[in-house]
């Protein structure tokens, strides 16, 4: 199988500081990763895209000062949420697609961030 | 505007029965499809997925139908198990890129 680990699984923060989130495949390469957040009771909503080597790709109406993704390897990409407010508490899940492998997208477990 | 929807909020099933989760989506371009299974607090599982050139997959319990002409596909669990019980999204891949489009969800709960 194709396992994708997220680190810290939970974080509560005050807010003014940021917080890092990192997403590993832990069994194989990723060219690509993704980041999503969800908010309670909707569905994924795409924030970036992440390539190992490169800039990410910020969707609309994301701003890529205030979460930084940093892809410095096939297997780890992080996310910097900075100067969080309460507002950016949610659910922040990474994904990956394999190096060599058809189109599935694997998932993190997602980490809860939680900003006072 | 919502490339990939999901009418049904919610479906309760009996158990052993057979459970029909469906998905539209606007997008002609979108050229491969998907399903994940979501649990409170967990990431998506993948489940299946089935490519615009096939208008069936079938793994084990699990089957997916692609109707292109109507722009609609469907999940089939069959026979229906309590396990099953969780939010389950359909996605859909552009074949410009590997960029999925998540439908809003539906929450399945399979009774005893």
């Amino acid at each position: 199988g194709a396992v994708v680990s997220q680190h810290p699984s939970r974080v509560i923060c005050k807010s003014g500081t940021s917080v890092k989130i990192e997403c590993r495949s832990l069994d194989f390469q990723a060219t690509t990763m993704f980041w999503y957040r969800q908010f309670p009771k909707q569905s994924l909503m795409l924030m970036a895209t992440s390539n190992e080597g490169s800039k990410a790709t910020y969707e609309q109406g994301v701003e890529k000062d205030k979460f930084l993704i940093n892809h410095a390897s096939l297997t780890l990409s992080t996310l910097t949420v900075t100067s969080a407010h309460p507002e950016d508490s949610s659910f922040y899940i990474c994904s990956a697609i394999r190096l060599a492998g058809g189109h599935e997208q694997y998932f993190g477990p997602g980490t809860r961030l939680t900003v006072t | 505007d919502q490339q990939v929807k999901q009418n049904s909020p919610s479906l309760s099933v009996q158990e052993g029965r057979i459970s029909i989760l469906n998905c539209d989506y606007t997008n002609s371009m979108f050229d491969y499809f998907l399903w994940y299974k979501k649990y409170p607090a967990e990431g998506p599982t993948f489940l299946i997925s089935i490519s615009s050139i096939k208008d069936k997959n079938e793994d084990g319990r699990f089957t997916v139908f692609l109707n292109k002409s109507a722009k609609h596909l469907s999940l089939h669990i069959v026979p229906s198990q309590p396990g099953d019980s969780a939010v389950y999204f359909c996605a859909a891949r552009g074949h410009a890129g590997n960029m999925l489009t998540f439908g809003g969800g539906t929450r399945l709960m399979v009774k005893p």
